[in-house]
C-alpha cells in the first residue's frame, strides 16, 4: 500500500535554528516525492520535487530509498517559513495521483 | 496566482442536502483533481479527470461524483450530505495526465472551497 507518514503534527523552533520535518514513505515502486507548502489564508504551493534537486527558499530534501524517507530541511529557520508542510508522493504511472501525509506545522517563534 | 478558481468559497448546508463545487482549471490544463482536507483524514486524493474522462479514483464516497465538461472545467456533486462530510475540497490542475519522462506534473491548487454540514 502507498502510505506518506509525517510523524509531527507540530514543529516549534526558533528563528535561525536548523529545521528538519520528516517525511517516511511506503512504496514498493519508484515513488516521487514532493514538499507542498499552505501558509496561511493561502492555497497548497509546491515546494519542491526530488527530482529537480533544487533548493527553494533555502530548503533541500534528499530522497533516501533505504530508508524510505524524504526529510525537508534548512539550515536557519525564518518567521516567514510559518506554514504547514506536506509530504506527498507519486507512486502511479498513469495517473496523476498523488497521496498526501497529514502534514506538519512548522511555527518559527522569533 | 496559480490560476485554478473554484467557486464557491464557502458553502453551508444542511445533513441530507445536494451541492456542486465548480473548478476551473489553468488556461491550458487538460487533468482536473479532486482532493477532501478534513482534520482527521488529512488531505486525501478523491478524483482525477483528464480532458474529460475519468483516470483515477481515490477514497470517492459513492454519494459523492465528479466530471469534467468539454471546456475543462469540472464539477464535484456532493448528495445526502452528511456532517462528516464538512471540509475544505481543493481541486487543482496540471498540464497532462501523470507521469512522463519528465517526471510528473506539478499540481496547481485551488484555494478550495469550504462546506460546512450542519
Amino acid at each position: 500500500a502507498q502510505r506518506v507518514t509525517q510523524p509531527e503534527k507540530l514543529l516549534s523552533v526558533f528563528k535561525g535554528a536548523p529545521v528538519e520535518l520528516k517525511c517516511n514513505y511506503s512504496y514498493s515502486g519508484s515513488p516521487e516525492l514532493f514538499w507542498y507548502v499552505q501558509y496561511s489564508r493561502q492555497r497548497l504551493q509546491l515546494l519542491l520535487r526530488h527530482i529537480s534537486r533544487e533548493s527553494i527558499k533555502g530548503f533541500t530534501a534528499d530522497l533516501n530509498k533505504g530508508e524510505t524517507s524524504f526529510h525537508l530541511k534548512k539550515p536557519f529557520a525564518q518567521e516567514e517559513d510559518s506554514a504547514m508542510y506536506y509530504c506527498a508522493l507519486h507512486g502511479s504511472s498513469n495517473t496523476g495521483k498523488l497521496i498526501f501525509g497529514q502534514g506538519t506545522t512548522l511555527q518559527v517563534k522569533p | 496566482d496559480s490560476g485554478v478558481t473554484q467557486t464557491p468559497k464557502h458553502l453551508i448546508t444542511a445533513t441530507g442536502q445536494r451541492v456542486t463545487l465548480r473548478c476551473s482549471p489553468r488556461s491550458g490544463d487538460l487533468s482536473v483533481y479532486w482532493y477532501q482536507q478534513s482534520l482527521d483524514q488529512g488531505l486525501q486524493f478523491l478524483i482525477q479527470y483528464y480532458n474529460g474522462e475519468e483516470r483515477a479514483k481515490g477514497n470517492i464516497l459513492e454519494r459523492f461524483s465528479a466530471q469534467q465538461f468539454p471546456d475543462l472545467h469540472s464539477e464535484l456533486n456532493l448528495s445526502s450530505l452528511e456532517l462528516g462530510d464538512s471540509a475544505l475540497y481543493f481541486c487543482a490542475s496540471s498540464a497532462y495526465s501523470g507521469r512522463s519522462d519528465r517526471g510528473t506534473d506539478t499540481q496547481y491548487f485551488g484555494p478550495g472551497t469550504r462546506l460546512t454540514v450542519l
